[in-house]
């Protein structure tokens, strides 16, 4: 049974500094892995994709590596921003997709 | 990307009675919708697996007959809260899969979930 786990639970730094958030999943035969943003009470935010066969993703201030083997994925935020304040969740896809828990970040102005 | 709409965003009932939700994919088809149900600061929950057609795949743990799906077309599925109690007070969301990129490999696309409180 895959297993989705996400650290830290919550995590508060000031803003401008560079982050990492770590999921790591038991199951490593996965299709993709995903990685979402969720604002208190409102729905899922795609933020990167990454398939299988790949090892990162990247988009603007946003760097998402995969190794699968290890069954590890991280999230890298450059220079972060009041903004970026949000639950991240990360999300893999076998034949359902499982997600973890999710990282509350909170970027202190 | 593409677009998978709920509705209604929020409501509110009384205990005992039923409350229909509604998934629609605007801009593609989907055989195959997902319903997951997340609780106060807890990850989503597949509830269960949708299909065009077909009888909806319920998860370990998930009441089949108090959980309603019914998917009569390609862009429409709906899941039903029959009696609802105020522990099922929760947010609901739906994800849909492109027909025509149904590769497993394929993003998921989530509609906006709605808020179901049972009072």
């Amino acid at each position: 049974k895959q297993e989705v786990t996400q650290i830290p639970a919550a995590l508060s730094v000031p803003e401008g500094e560079n982050l990492v958030l770590n999921c790591s999943f038991t199951d490593s035969a996965i299709y993709n892995l995903q990685w979402f943003r969720q604002d208190p009470g409102k729905g899922l935010t795609s933020l990167l994709l990454i398939q299988s066969s790949q090892r990162e993703q990247t988009s603007g201030r946003l760097n998402a590596s995969l190794d699968k083997s290890s069954g590890r994925s991280t999230l890298y935020i450059a220079a972060s921003q009041p903004g970026d304040s949000a639950t991240y969740l990360c999300a893999v896809r076998s034949d359902k997709i499982i997600f973890g828990k999710g990282t509350r970040l909170h970027i202190l102005p | 990307g593409a677009v998978v709409s709920q509705h209604p965003s929020w409501v509110i009932c009384k205990s005992g009675t039923s409350v229909k939700i509604e998934c629609r994919s605007l801009d593609f088809q989907a055989t195959t919708m997902f319903w997951y149900r997340q609780f106060p600061k807890q990850s989503l929950m597949l509830m269960a697996t949708s299909n065009e057609g077909s009888k909806a795949t319920y998860e370990q743990g998930v009441e089949k007959d108090k959980f309603l799906i019914n998917h009569a077309s390609l862009t429409l599925s709906t899941l039903t809260v029959t009696s609802a109690h105020p522990e099922d007070s929760s947010f609901y969301i739906c994800s849909a899969r492109d027909i025509d990129r149904a590769q497993m490999n394929t993003e998921a696309f989530f509609g906006q979930g709605t808020r179901l409180t049972v009072v």
